[in-house]
């Protein structure tokens, strides 16, 4: 049963709009969500969090919203850069097992 | 450099062939886990350390064994591959609490 879901396998988005990737899960319990990048022969790179107390958080051109009513997070990015073509992955983590769950994955495509 | 180090980045092995993939830290993280990464599937955890001589089983433990018997190290044993471990495994670390993960830069493994 996948507690974490990213129901997009793949994006595609130009270059300077804005890129949205979503992820549902499903334990009210998790209290921190995370974002990860993911280049080919690389580990993957953490890119932003947010804990459940809050619902948003920025870095930069990189937003992480949550929205705990609908148990959904989004990562929104802008503008978007050929540099950030990548798989993405969300994580949760589960504070009963010290778990960190992943999603299966949004590969992004930015179009120059 | 802050890093997770992981040996070896490829290997082919034959089935029921004992083998072993290296983990070492140097950020002196308490926590410490290994990931498989398969098509569709994403990141699936096997198993986890919240510290020395402390490790609990992930989500796919079936055929894996792992030790910490220091802090900075965290090997993942095969005891008998089979070729439905073939997959490129990450191993991860992240100080207590909630914190990003950091990740090496993985090992495929074919089982043939």
């Amino acid at each position: 049963d996948q507690q974490v879901k990213q129901n997009s396998p793949s994006l595609s988005v130009q270059e300077g709009r804005i890129s949205i990737l979503n992820c549902d899960y499903t334990n009210s319990m998790f209290d921190y969500f995370l974002w990860y990048k993911k280049y080919p022969a690389e580990g993957p790179t953490f890119l932003i969090s947010i804990s459940s107390i809050k619902d948003k958080n920025e870095d930069g051109r990189f937003t992480v919203f949550l929205n705990k009513s609908a148990k959904h997070l989004s990562l929104h990015i802008v503008p978007s850069q050929p540099g950030d073509s990548a798989v993405y992955f969300c994580a949760a983590s589960d504070p009963g097992t010290y778990k960190y769950i992943f999603g299966t994955g949004t590969r992004l495509k930015v179009l120059a | 450099e802050a890093q997770v180090t992981q040996n070896p980045r490829y290997l082919i092995t034959v089935t029921g062939k004992k083998l072993t993939v290296t983990c070492s830290q140097n950020m002196n993280h308490e926590y410490m886990s290994w990931y498989r990464q398969d098509p569709g599937l994403g990141l699936r955890q096997i198993y986890y350390s919240m510290n020395v001589e402390v490790t609990d089983k992930g989500d796919v433990p079936e055929g894996y064994k792992v030790s910490r018997k220091e802090k900075r190290n965290f090997p993942l044993i095969l005891e008998s591959p089979s070729p439905n471990q073939t997959s490129l495994y990450f191993c991860a670390s992240s100080p207590p609490g909630s914190s990003p993960l950091h990740f090496g830069n993985g090992t495929r493994l074919t089982v043939t």
